[in-house]
């Protein structure tokens, strides 16, 4: 079955950096898009970041853009999300999500259960 | 803030219908602008209902339902159960923004 587990969560101050991970195994990670989405406390789900099934295209939130990588390495079946620059407002739960093509677009059809970032000093 | 607008809430008896809106507006539709739903428990990991507007996923109940039109879809409950509890999200790909958004959220409580 398909499974997603992130890591690399945790406190960290403002202005500092944190890699996340996430962990995929039951499908074949290099023929899916993958998602990065969080949920801020008390917030509702903000999408971050999405890659092509081969690495070439990404995409970012503006609120993330130029402080955000998002990577993946299919022979290791893992994604990343590199996060620089952190701020307050980054604290959030931060789901992976597997991504499947419809209509030329991407939707989330399988999620991890996310990993906690907290950005304060 | 969002670009897709849900009530904040909906809540209904056991056995009952209830709908979610999630409206946009006509400038962020485009290609590719087909609306995906969510069920999110706190604490779990978000569960896919409905993609490209209509479409069930296997093993969702046919108590969930989606539709689209124009610039509003539709996440449709019917036959209310406790265990319909949760957040639900409509998502899709915002042509004007150049990237995927979530609608606002809308809480279903069973009464």
């Amino acid at each position: 079955q398909v499974q997603l587990v992130e890591s690399g969560g945790g406190v960290v101050q403002p202005g500092r950096s944190l890699r996340l991970s996430c962990a995929a195994s039951g499908f074949t990670f290099r023929s899916y898009g993958m998602h990065w989405v969080r949920q801020a406390p008390g917030k509702g789900l903000e999408w971050v970041a999405v890659i092509w099934y081969d690495g070439k295209n990404k995409d970012y939130a503006d609120s993330v853009k130029g402080r955000f990588t998002i990577s993946r390495d299919n022979s290791n079946n893992t994604l990343s999300l590199q996060m620089n620059s952190l701020i307050a407002e980054d604290t959030a739960v931060y789901y992976c999500a597997r991504a499947s093509l419809w209509n030329g677009y991407y939707y989330s059809d399988y999620w991890g259960q996310g990993t906690l970032v907290t950005v304060s000093s | 803030q969002s670009v897709l607008t849900q009530p904040p809430s909906v809540s209904g008896a056991p056995g009952q219908r209830v709908t979610i809106s999630c409206t946009g507006i006509s400038s962020s539709f485009g290609p590719g602008s087909d609306v995906h739903w969510y069920q999110h428990l706190p604490g779990t990991a978000p569960k896919l209902l409905i993609y490209g507007n209509t479409n069930r996923p296997s093993g969702v109940p046919d108590r969930f339902s989606g539709s689209k039109s124009g610039t509003s879809a539709s996440l449709a409950i019917t036959g209310l159960q406790a265990e319909d509890e949760a957040d639900y999200y409509c998502h899709f790909y915002d042509s004007r923004l150049s990237g995927y958004v979530f609608g606002t959220g809308t809480r279903v409580t069973v009464l």
